[in-house]
């Protein structure tokens, strides 16, 4: 069974350009979600979907990002325009809930690097 | 919200020594504590988890501790090998009345073995 599989793996950009990363979750999981890691920082928590609607998206750093998951399969995550900040590699996530098990395994993608110069 | 600090951020033993990572929670809600490895070029991925019901889960050369009153928890590496370096990353969870789920994590520790 494939993992979570996401693309690019990089990505270099211009500062005011367009960027679309997309994620492909594990076959059947409902949940998923964007994290970011910022040079040396913590991975941090970006938003959640469960199926094709977001559950939490307190992490999003700004409305010029935005997140889509129609048909609740794969999710995009596009950043417009870039900035600077922005630079990072962005991880997607996905799980699936079992029943009577109140947490469940996140599995990670391989991340995209994402470089805005 | 929950804050994670995890300790040290670097971290070099020997082979066949053992290498021990900890990390703290501010939240005492939190529930669920894995522990992530990640490995040049690929992703984090789960090698050990314990849940707040439990004080100590172990897995061949693999540990983690949890201390709910003091709130730590700790990843024990025995009998290191080369194959275990990389980044490690605690993380912290826990489930809102929502449904919310979202990992809290750690900022890594970079594990290098010495052979």
């Amino acid at each position: 069974e494939a993992g979570v599989t996401q693309f690019p793996s990089h990505s270099v950009i211009e500062k005011g350009q367009t960027v679309t990363l997309r994620c492909d979750p594990i076959s059947g999981h409902d949940n998923l979600y964007w994290y970011r890691r910022v040079m040396g920082k913590e991975i941090k928590f970006l938003l959640h979907f469960v199926k094709e609607s977001k559950q939490d998206e307190s992490g999003m750093p700004n409305n010029r990002f935005l997140a889509e998951r129609t048909g609740g399969t794969y999710s995009t995550l596009k950043v417009q325009p870039a900035e600077l900040e922005d630079s990072g590699v962005y991880f997607c996530a996905s799980s699936q809930e079992k029943p009577g098990r109140p947490n469940t395994e996140a599995f990670f993608g391989q991340g995209t690097r994402l470089t805005v110069v | 919200g929950e804050n994670v600090e995890q300790h040290p951020s670097t971290l070099s033993v020997q082979e066949g020594d053992s290498a021990v990572i900890k990390c703290t929670y501010s939240d005492s809600a939190s529930n669920y504590f894995p522990w992530y490895k990640q490995e040049l070029g690929k992703g984090p991925q789960l090698i050990i988890d314990i849940r707040s019901n439990v004080g100590e889960k172990k897995d061949q050369r693999i540990a983690v501790t949890l201390n709910k009153t003091a709130k730590h928890f700790s990843l024990h590496i025995t009998e290191t090998q080369p194959e275990d370096s990389a980044v490690y990353f605690c993380a912290a969870h826990r489930r809102s009345n929502f449904g919310n789920e979202k990992l809290t994590f750690g900022t890594g520790t970079r594990l290098t073995i010495i052979p």
